[in-house]
C-alpha cells in the first residue's frame, strides 16, 4: 500500500506570492497516478492538475505541477486571495493525501 | 455540464443504517465510474468506495469493507451509498463524484457534487 504524505501542513502566505506545495509517496508512483485538488469550506473539492501535470478544464496558468517517483509538488506562481483552501494529492486508486491547508495573509 | 447532486443524508444512531443517492446528468452516465469521497470532522478528505461504469466491479477504501456497499442505475443515472453498521467516526460530509474513466479504479475525479450530511449520533 502506497501512502501519501504532504507538507507542510499549513502555509501562511500574502497575495502574489509562490506557492509550492510537496506530496511525497511511500514508493514511486508513475507520473500518471498523481492528482491534485482544492477544497474550500463548503464547497465541492475540485481538481487541479492530473496526470502530475497536466491542468484540468478551466483551471488558471498559475496553477502547475511537477514530479515524478516519489516526489510531486503543486506550485502557485502567484497567490491569490480566493487561492485560501485546503490542497490534496491523490494517487491513482482514489487515496487521498492529509492535505495542506494554505491561508491568506 | 456535468451537474451530480447527492440527497439522503441526515441523522442516524450508531449501528444503523442510510442510504446516499447521487443524481447525474450531462454525461453519458454508463461511460464513467462513479464514487464517493467523504470529509469528517477536522479530518481531510477521504476515498471511500467507486463502482465501474458498468456497474461490475468496485473498488474498496480502507476503512468500510464489509459495512458500505455501492450501486448504479444507469437507465436512471443515478449512483446510490448503502452504509450499514454505522460509527460516529462515519459522520460527515459525503461527496459523489465522477471517474475520468469507466474503469473502477479512477486516475482522477473530475466532477463533484456539492455533498450531503450524515450525523451519526444517538
Amino acid at each position: 500500500e502506497i501512502v501519501l504524505t504532504q507538507s507542510p501542513g499549513t502555509l501562511s502566505l500574502s497575495p502574489g506570492e509562490r506557492v509550492t506545495l510537496s506530496c511525497r509517496a511511500s514508493q514511486s508512483l508513475s507520473a500518471s497516478y498523481l492528482a491534485w485538488y482544492q477544497h474550500k469550506p463548503g464547497q465541492a473539492p475540485r481538481l487541479l492538475i492530473y496526470g502530475s501535470s497536466t491542468r484540468a478544464t478551466g483551471i488558471p496558468d498559475r496553477f502547475s505541477g511537477s514530479g515524478s517517483g516519489t516526489d510531486f509538488t503543486l506550485t502557485i506562481s502567484r497567490l491569490e486571495p480566493e487561492d485560501s483552501a485546503v490542497y490534496y494529492c491523490q494517487q491513482y486508486g482514489g487515496a487521498f493525501g492529509p492535505g495542506t491547508k494554505v491561508e491568506i495573509k | 455540464e456535468v451537474q451530480l447532486v447527492e440527497s439522503g443524508g441526515g441523522v442516524v444512531q450508531p449501528g444503523g443504517s442510510l442510504r446516499l443517492s447521487c443524481a447525474a446528468s450531462g454525461i453519458t452516465f454508463s461511460s464513467f465510474s462513479m464514487h464517493w469521497v467523504r470529509q469528517t470532522p477536522g479530518k481531510g478528505l477521504e476515498y471511500v468506495l467507486g463502482i465501474s461504469g458498468n456497474g461490475g466491479s468496485t473498488n474498496y477504501g480502507k476503512s468500510v469493507r464489509g459495512r458500505f456497499t455501492i450501486s448504479r442505475d444507469n437507465f436512471k443515472k443515478m449512483v446510490y451509498l448503502q452504509m450499514g453498521s454505522l460509527r460516529v467516526e462515519d459522520m460527515g460530509v459525503y461527496y459523489c463524484a465522477k471517474g475520468e474513466s469507466d474503469y473502477p479504479r479512477p486516475y482522477q475525479l473530475d466532477s463533484w457534487g456539492q455533498g450531503t450530511l450524515v450525523t451519526v449520533s444517538s
